[in-house]
């Protein structure tokens, strides 16, 4: 079974940083494609970033791009997510989700608030 | 960018009756390769989205029969053939051809009357 666990988030002020992991277990990570998918709070579902599974190819939503860096490290079965000049916008429980075309497993999340 | 509009906003349904939700995109979801990429996903309450729906009509591992997706080029449904307590939540559709980025619809909340 797959299982995906994501950490790293927090309280963090406006212009912060901060930088989210995500440790998967099952499968064959990688060859995996990965995407890390936000929610606001009572909002609904926005892809933030995807990435291949060499790594080569990452795209991101205009929203972040030039802000967020996404990257995976595939000795250690773990993809991550870099948050600089972070916005209170920002703020919402972040997915790491397993494929960006297919999305079949989604992490719990781990909640990024962005506040002074 | 694609726009995913689903409807209705929310749904409240007795037990043991159907329920239907609608899911339109702007462009078509139809690929070269004869796929159509439009995925169907559930939040219950308190958990992330789980895969209900692949390319329009599979059923995902361990989804129930009682869950049916149809349709094609930019009109989409998703049918509960018989709503049960535990299918409580949100259902959002979503589309994978035209990416980045890949778009969700806004979501439609369903309720046990």
């Amino acid at each position: 079974e797959v299982q995906l666990v994501e950490s790293g988030g927090g309280l963090v002020q406006p212009g912060g940083s901060l930088r989210l992991s995500c440790v998967v277990s099952g499968g064959t990570f990688s060859s995996a494609e990965m995407s890390w998918v936000r929610q606001a709070p009572g909002k609904g579902l926005e892809w933030v970033s995807g990435i291949s599974g060499s790594g080569g190819s990452i795209y991101y939503a205009d929203s972040v791009k030039g802000r967020f860096t996404m990257s995976r490290d595939n000795s250690k079965n773990t993809l991550y997510l870099q948050m600089d000049s972070l916005r209170a916008e920002d703020t919402a429980i972040y997915h790491c989700v397993r494929g960006w075309e297919l999305l079949d497993y989604w992490g719990q999340g781990t909640l990024v608030t962005v506040s002074s | 960018d694609i726009v995913m509009t689903q409807t209705p906003l929310s749904l409240s349904v007795t037990p043991g009756q159907p329920a239907s939700i609608s899911c339109k995109s702007s462009q078509s979801l139809l690929h070269s390769d004869g796929k159509t990429y439009l995925y169907w996903y559930l939040q219950k309450p308190g958990q992330p989205p789980q895969l209900l729906i692949y390319e329009v009509s599979n059923r995902f591992s361990g989804v129930p029969d009682r869950f049916s997706g149809s349709g094609s080029g930019t009109d989409f449904t998703l049918k509960i053939s018989r709503v049960e307590a535990e299918d409580v939540g949100m259902y959002y559709c979503m589309q994978s051809l035209h990416l980045p980025p890949l778009t969700f619809g806004g979501g439609t909340k369903v309720e046990i009357k």
